[in-house]
């Protein structure tokens, strides 16, 4: 499965909101889609899995919707922690693969 | 608490093998169903590049040609990647990561080791 992200780059200010958008070149079941962030020279973090589930410890600003081949990952209210690159990944089943990625930086 | 941490030179000649430990603390590898190896060239984003499971069956990214081998020690809780034949792209930062341990989150990676950098030179 070929998950495409987009935008590549989203510009925006603190407090605003953001949409990143994942499509699945086919459709993945069960909803079975992660989200991960990743900061500059860090390891991606964990945010979201099963579409729309927070991982332990994820603030509710994050959240994650969609379904089949289609899904989006939102943040209401940008703070300055949350700039930083974040990929979706397909986990339904093998071989597993992740999106190209979209940074979200401060305009 | 669980740690992954990854181990090996950060240089590696290109047409030799790459080699790579992750040492697992705070958790047995016996326990969880899956472990990963994942890479990021510079600038990139993420590749997964294979996996082993419990009873050590493995499946690795079709990409790479089956230049592959990932295995666990389960005496030094630790589990390995081995890359042959290695090209300059291959340069990458190397994670190890935890899969998920609920039924439906195996292919899931909770945990990640801080990553390695290896450099693909001569």
């Amino acid at each position: 499965i070929v998950l495409t992200q987009s935008p590549g780059t989203l510009s925006l200010s603190p407090g605003e909101r953001a949409a990143l958008s994942c499509r699945a070149s086919q459709s993945i079941s069960s909803g079975q889609l992660a989200w991960y962030q990743q900061k500059p020279g860090r390891a991606p973090r964990l945010l979201i899995f099963g579409t729309s589930t927070r991982a332990t410890g994820i603030p509710d600003r994050f959240s994650g919707s969609g379904s089949r081949t289609d899904f989006s990952l939102t943040i209401s209210r940008l703070e300055p922690d949350d700039f930083a690159v974040y990929y979706c990944q397909h986990y339904g089943s093998l071989p597993l693969s992740f999106g190209g990625g979209t940074k979200v930086e401060i305009k | 608490q669980v740690h992954l941490q990854e181990s090996g030179p950060g240089l590696v000649k290109p047409s030799e093998t790459l080699s790579l430990i992750c040492i697992v603390s705070g958790q047995s590898i016996n326990d969880i169903f899956q472990w990963a190896w994942i890479r990021q060239p510079p600038g990139k984003g993420l590749e997964w590049i294979g996996s082993v499971f419990r009873g050590g069956g493995t499946f690795d990214n079709a990409s790479l040609r089956g230049r592959v081998a990932i295995s666990v020690e389960t005496s030094k809780n630790q589990f390995s990647l081995r890359l042959t034949s290695v090209t300059a792209a291959d340069t990458a930062v190397y994670y190890c990561a935890r899969g998920g341990v609920a039924a439906g989150l195996r292919n899931v990676f909770d945990y990640w080791g801080q990553g390695t950098r290896v450099t693909v030179s001569s």
